[in-house]
């Protein structure tokens, strides 16, 4: 079984940082493309970062250029979302997802139960 | 940058059918990606190139994407199928674009 499980998250205060992971089983890791997408309370789904199945492709969403970093360990079969200078607005539920192929394009085709992260002082 | 606009909610009877849609400036051009997410869950795939179900997924969720709108289907309407619903789309500019979603109410 495909399986996504995130953990990472917490409480913390604005201007800190924490380090997101995402634990993956039942499919070959190294050959997918892997998304964070994070979800407010009560609002939509906004998509984060992604990466292709080697890191070759990187990209964030606007709203974290410069403050997050996406990384991968193959070996491991996890992904990982370190965030830097966090700032109320990043307060979301975080999703780890699948890619449906190697390439960051695409749909995400398996999401996990996610991880909250809370930024307040 | 690109946009892409879903009526806040959708209601239907059970039984009937209920048809979502996910505006964008020439969407037809683009692979649209349909999500389900029910209260309190992950965010499910339901429709992926416009038009193909993942396994799993009722024959009766179906897409269609042309012009400046796409379309999420969903015939004779269930209970269990009522949920919030995401249009997704990867833009080669913006990347990964969601909709503002669609809250499914089933009368």
């Amino acid at each position: 079984e495909v399986q996504l499980v995130e953990s990472g998250g917490g409480l913390v205060q604005p201007g800190r940082s924490l380090r997101l992971s995402c634990a993956a089983s039942g499919f070959t890791f190294d050959d997918y493309a892997m998304h964070w997408v994070r979800q407010a309370p009560g609002k939509g789904l906004e998509w984060v970062s992604s990466l292709s199945w080697n890191s070759g492709y990187i990209d964030y969403a606007d709203s974290v250029k410069g403050r997050f970093t996406i990384s991968r360990d193959n070996a491991k079969n996890s992904l990982y979302l370190q965030m830097n200078s966090l700032r109320a607005e990043d307060t979301a539920l975080y999703y780890c997802a699948k890619g449906h192929g190697s390439q960051h394009s695409g749909y995400m085709d398996v999401w996990g139960k996610g991880t909250t992260v809370t930024v307040s002082s | 940058s690109y946009v892409l606009t879903q009526p806040p909610s959708v209601s239907v009877a059970p039984g009937k059918t209920a048809r979502i849609t996910c505006g964008g400036n020439n969407i037809g051009s683009k692979s649209v990606h349909w999500y389900q997410q029910k209260p309190g869950q992950a965010p499910v795939l339901v429709i992926y190139y416009d038009s193909d179900r993942p396994s799993g997924i009722p024959e009766r969720f179906s897409g269609s994407n042309s012009g400046n709108t796409a379309t999420l289907t969903i015939s004779r309407v269930e209970a269990g199928d009522e949920a919030d619903y995401y249009c997704q789309v990867w833009d080669g500019t913006s990347d990964h674009l969601f909709g503002g979603g669609t809250k499914l109410t089933v009368l």
